[in-house]
């Protein structure tokens, strides 16, 4: 089983639609979480980061649940330039140093159409 | 301006015949990593380095090297290419300062990225 799991989708929805994708992650001893966004042949940008308490960046909510190990990202009112694909990813380890082993979902792509 | 560069962004060579990919960040970052893309693999990493002198196998280290020598600098080697490392290749980087707790949330910088086909 791979450690982080995303749907691979695409998920096709129209302006202004709201769209969720989950992913889930099967090292219950990992200590941050990620959303990153990758556009087509370009290198993947940090969207957002999760934190336990859940966060929002304008028009993007991110969630933690510890408990079922899964983190989420709501897109409310879709554009079409969130036409993507967004993953995530989850740092494990760390003793010290910050030797975190980053481990990335697969990825879920999103086409966001007229 | 703070970035990550990666060269070649392009590159088609033949089994057998070395190459490096160069990868150098601006930010003074001590972390610094390799991954390969493959569809519906998504990102694995193939190296990492805490900081100077110091480099860690990752996830699919067969068939790479790596090299710290300068805090800014961190290449990719193939000693002998094949076919099964064509890939795109992302570089990239952190800061690893501010505790255990506070530090894995230091966001991590990506290259350009390096498409590399191995005939």
């Amino acid at each position: 089983r791979k450690e982080v799991e995303q749907d691979p989708g695409p998920f096709n929805v129209p302006e202004g639609a709201t769209v969720a994708f989950n992913c889930t992650y099967s090292n219950s001893a990992s200590q941050s979480f990620f959303w990153y966004r990758q556009d087509c042949r370009k290198e993947p940008k940090l969207l957002m980061s999760v934190y336990s308490s859940g966060n929002e960046d304008g028009r993007f909510t991110a969630q933690l649940n510890r408990a079922s190990q899964y983190i989420s990202l709501l897109i409310r009112d879709s554009k079409l330039s969130d036409s993507a694909t967004y993953l995530c990813a989850v740092n494990t380890g760390g003793a010290s140093g910050g030797s975190y082993i980053p481990t990335f979902g697969r990825g879920t792509s999103l086409i966001v159409h007229p | 301006e703070a970035q990550v560069t990666q060269n070649p962004r392009y590159l088609i060579t033949v089994t057998g015949k070395k190459l490096t990919v160069t990868c150098s960040q601006n930010m003074n970052h001590e972390y610094m990593s390799w991954y390969r893309q493959d569809p519906g693999l998504g990102l694995r990493q193939i190296y990492y380095s805490m900081n100077v002198e110091v480099t860690d196998k990752g996830d699919v280290p067969e068939g790479y090297k790596v090299s710290r020598k300068e805090k800014r600098n961190f290449p990719l080697i193939l000693e002998s290419p094949s076919p099964n490392q064509t890939s795109l290749y992302f570089c990239a980087s952190r800061h690893v300062a501010g505790g255990p707790t506070r530090s894995s949330y230091n966001e991590q910088f990506f290259g350009p990225g390096t498409r590399l086909t191995v005939l």
